[in-house]
């Protein structure tokens, strides 16, 4: 079975400070692909950003960079210099590969609550 | 190009009534997926469909059912509806349903179920 834990549940940060949320996760496959999501007051859930199991690059987009190390099955998100319009909920999340129980399917961590103060 | 689209945005029923939701994904996107909100037990994955099959099912009672349409809108049903169905219930979209796809998700439907 998989699982993402999302260790803080709650982070409050002043603008411009950067933040970084933190994702373990527990899968038996080898192939998998991680996520992070972002869902604001209205309540929808928007894509930030995709990892693959076999890449271990890890990238900056704009203000966004992640850390993905296979070693520690850890998948953290960094915001740099934050702003108030990044106070939303936060999702980890995994799923599996083609023709696994899992596939198509997300599982997701608890969230972190991010409010970032003016 | 159109979000997509869940309807009603809030329901409120009684427990024993039944609900339909209504998902509209993004044009061009085969594959539906819905998922339930709750504080206590977070996002759970409910069901994906493609091509008017269900590919894939959680871990839900049988009182929770989905379809899809042809043209890729979806509908998922809860019977006999039970205080702890209330709930965000979130739909997502994408081309194909695979793994390594992002999902545009829709607004919710918020239940409450008194």
């Amino acid at each position: 079975a998989q699982k993402v834990t999302q260790a803080q549940t709650e982070i409050s940060v002043v603008e411009k400070e950067d933040v970084t949320l933190d994702c373990v996760y527990e899968t038996r496959d080898t192939t998998y692909y991680l996520f992070w999501y972002k869902q604001p007051p209205s309540g929808e859930l928007v894509f930030l950003i995709r990892r693959n199991s076999f890449d271990e690059q890890n990238e900056i987009s704009g203000r966004y960079s992640w850390n993905f190390q296979k070693s520690t099955s850890s998948f953290n998100f960094t915001i740099t210099a934050s702003q108030v319009v990044d106070s939303a909920v936060y999702f980890c999340a995994l799923s599996g590969p083609a023709g696994g129980t899992s596939y198509g399917k997300l599982t997701f961590g608890q969230g972190t609550i991010l409010t970032v103060h003016p | 190009k159109a979000g997509v689209t869940q309807t009603p945005r809030y329901l409120i029923k009684t427990r024993g009534q039944q609900v339909t939701l209504s998902c509209s994904p993004i044009s061009g996107h085969r594959s539906v997926s819905w998922y339930q909100q709750t504080p206590g037990q977070g996002l759970q994955f409910l069901f994906e469909y493609f091509s008017e099959t269900q590919r894939n099912k959680g871990n839900f009672p049988g009182r929770f059912s989905g379809r899809q349409f042809s043209n890729s809108r979806s509908e998922m049903n809860v019977s006999t509806l039970e205080l702890g169905d209330s709930a965000l219930y979130l739909c997502a979209s994408s081309l194909q349903g695979g793994s390594n796809e992002k999902l545009f998700f829709g607004s919710g439907t918020q239940l409450s179920v008194l």
